[in-house]
């Protein structure tokens, strides 16, 4: 148990719909990452909060959203899906910036678009 | 931005060793990362370069070459757990753009 939880772990859902991911933090971390890992592309950086807030956007898609909470949980809401955006998805969390002892994944939601 | 190049998938043999090279073009640069992925599971951290050398731990070990924007991974001493896919990443400024990461590379080891 790498001391970040994600939650569902699968999700099956049908095109245009939406669905939400969960991801609690390790203890102490403020940080939290997400990342999308399809098959063709690799680990892809979406966004990252710091204590509440948004710090960074990678190649987040418009008709996706995520925002962290007060205590520092963060939601991930996918919405319009499409069958592309079938993938896993991982939450990372860290105390700063993650350096030197990187950041700590989360064990993913595999995400399936029918 | 950032791009980062290492190989699809090599094959060792247990107990032998192996050299996984990663090379990078970066538009900022604060250190390189390399994961070890199982099949569906989550990425798990290994080592972490941010000055030119060598950073040793147990089996494994990882090189930097920032001039060459160059980094390698050694495992030594091979075992069938070894068997994963290998992420090298790159880190933003900071920390704050997240990591950038390679495709990865899957290591096969055979008897």
């Amino acid at each position: 148990d790498s001391g970040v939880t994600q939650t569902p772990k699968h999700l099956i859902t049908a095109t245009g719909q939406r669905v939400t991911l969960r991801c609690s933090p390790r203890s102490g971390d403020l940080s939290v990452y997400w990342y999308q890992q399809s098959l063709d592309q690799g680990l892809q950086f979406l966004i990252q909060y710091y204590n509440g807030e948004e710090r960074a956007k990678g190649n987040i898609l418009e008709r996706f959203s995520a925002q962290q909470f007060p205590d520092l949980h963060s939601e991930l809401n996918l919405s319009s899906l499409e069958l592309g955006d079938s993938a896993l998805y991982f939450c990372a969390s860290s105390g700063g910036t993650g350096l030197k002892s990187g950041y700590t994944f989360g064990s993913g939601t595999r995400l399936t678009v029918v | 931005g950032q791009n980062i190049d290492q190989p699809t998938e090599m094959t060792a043999t247990e107990g032998a060793i192996v050299q996984i090279n990663c090379t990078y073009q970066t538009s900022g640069f604060n250190g390189l990362f390399w994961y070890q992925q199982h099949a569906g599971e989550a990425p798990t951290f290994l080592s972490y370069n941010v000055l030119d050398g060598l950073e040793e731990k147990g089996r494994f070990s990882s090189f930097l070459s920032r001039s060459k924007g160059y980094s390698y991974l050694l495992l030594k001493e091979l075992q069938m757990k070894d068997s994963a896919s290998y992420l090298c990443a790159v880190g933003g400024r900071g920390g704050a753009d997240g990591l950038t990461f390679g495709k990865g590379t899957h290591l096969i080891i055979q008897p």
